[in-house]
């Protein structure tokens, strides 16, 4: 069964430091990975997924993810934080043993960025 | 394109009433599905409709929750005889039916039950 574990419920950073959201997949087949972010009182908005074509994927607003088989992880980066990335994170899954047809989303981190 | 559109956006209900959302999808997207997220929770699929046909329900969805996408345009989910533990945000998201797709989500319809 498809399963997503976020390390870290909470993630504190100071404006210009290094960003890294860690997600870790369970999945018996290969799987399509997304991060999604969520601005409060709204709904989710894509960042980046893989879908097996090249592992490191970019985003947007800055942002990139590594899939890395061997580790099951799909963490989330981004080399400079800045206020505008206070946010939550959402990591999730879809595989082909749910028929691709929905995604199975992850607890969320929320990132917290100080000045 | 104008995006997934919910509505209402808040609704304050009593235990016991009926509520009814509305999703209106992005126009090509063959697509929809709703999903709930509690508070400090990541969103938990619900079910999905393929044009008008609702192929997928999880056992999240009860008794009291019915799911319809008539003419496989809008959707309306209902709620009868709402529980305390309905309140949640109800998340409508749409998609092509291809694998991969970006799945576009609606800025949700908060419920509450009092």
């Amino acid at each position: 069964a498809q399963s997503v574990t976020q390390l870290g419920s909470h993630v504190s950073v100071s404006e210009g430091a290094l960003v890294l959201l860690r997600c870790n997949y369970s999945s018996s087949v290969p799987p399509y990975l997304f991060w999604y972010v969520q601005y409060p009182n709204q709904g989710l908005q894509l960042l980046l997924k893989y879908t097996s074509a090249a592992t490191l994927v970019k985003g947007i607003n800055g942002f990139e993810a590594e899939f890395k088989k061997s580790e099951t992880s799909f963490h989330l980066t981004k080399p400079s934080a800045h206020m505008s990335d206070a946010a939550e994170y959402f990591c999730a899954v879809s595989d082909q043993s749910g028929g691709y047809n929905k995604l199975i989303f992850g607890a969320g981190t929320r990132l917290a960025v100080h000045p | 394109d104008t995006g997934v559109s919910q509505n209402p956006r808040h609704k304050i209900t009593k235990r016991g009433q009926n509520v009814t959302f509305r999703c209106d999808p992005i126009s090509e997207h063959n697509r929809l599905y709703w999903y709930r997220q509690t508070l400090g929770q990541g969103p938990e699929f619900l079910t999905y409709f393929q044009n008008e046909a609702q192929l997928e329900k999880s056992r999240l969805l009860s008794d009291r929750f019915s799911a319809e996408r008539p003419k496989g345009s809008f959707s309306t989910l209902e709620i009868q005889r709402t529980e305390q533990g309905d309140s949640a945000m109800y998340l409508c998201a749409s998609s092509l039916d291809s694998p991969g797709n970006t799945i576009y989500f609606g800025e949700g319809s908060w419920l509450t039950v009092v």
